[in-house]
């Protein structure tokens, strides 16, 4: 596609239970960032893979987060036994190397009930 | 997380009027971006800076590289309705590394 594609863009879970949350970056772009968006906050940074690299972890909030990039395209986001606080909107950017320009999905809303 | 500070919170204006915002930091920046943010929406980029002191313009934007390279602010002029929305500030903090941390965020209302 065109543009930076999340799915899904809503999701209601129980807590305690675990969720996925995909990102298809744009054809090409080698860096894949997600963050997280709380109500009325900023952008948290979770995550960030850059080609081949080993990813950069230290914004996962805890070892129930973790992610992957399959192929060096899309990516997932698994939040295990999920919290009430893990509500939030979870954004997924991507970006060609050497470039400072990120384009961001729509999001996926988290609701954990 | 860590996170950028940016004054004002929010901000309900006067259509035609201007708007200044600022973002600070405890670290050094290499690079300074502001971003805006609609409804439903990701973050769409403004706005790049790359060095202290840099001055940019973006149509009726205009955003300045802080010569500590702790801070940047962001100016709008004549503001109209479509300029609502949550505006971001983000720094690479370590040149080449392409890791962006975020801003806190400014919410802009413009009242027509």
């Amino acid at each position: 596609g065109a543009g930076v594609s999340q799915s899904p863009s809503n999701k209601v879970t129980e807590k305690g239970k675990d969720v996925e949350l995909r990102c298809d970056p744009i054809s090409g772009h080698t860096a894949l960032y997600w963050y997280r968006q709380s109500l009325g906050q900023g952008l948290e940074f979770l995550i960030y893979f850059q080609g081949n690299s080993a990813p950069d972890k230290s914004g996962l909030p805890s070892d129930r987060f973790s992610a992957e990039r399959t192929g060096g395209s899309v990516s997932t986001l698994t939040i295990q036994r999920t919290q009430q606080e893990d509500s939030a909107v979870y954004l997924c950017a991507s970006s060609l190397l050497g470039l400072e320009k990120l384009f961001f999905g729509s999001g996926t809303q988290l609701s954990v009930l | 997380g860590q996170q950028l500070n940016q004054s004002p919170q929010s901000m309900f204006i006067q259509e035609g009027e201007d708007v200044s915002m600022n973002c600070t930091s405890s670290s050094i920046f290499n690079t300074w971006l502001w971003y805006k943010q609609e409804p439903g929406e990701g973050p769409v980029l403004l706005i790049a800076l790359y060095k202290a002191g840099e001055l940019t313009s973006n149509g009726r934007l205009t955003a300045q590289f802080g010569i500590t390279r702790k801070d940047s602010f962001l100016n709008i002029s004549a503001s109209i309705p479509s300029d609502v929305g949550i505006y971001f500030c983000a720094g690479e903090i370590t040149s080449g590394t392409y890791k962006y941390i975020f801003g806190t965020g400014t919410r802009l209302k413009v009242l027509a």
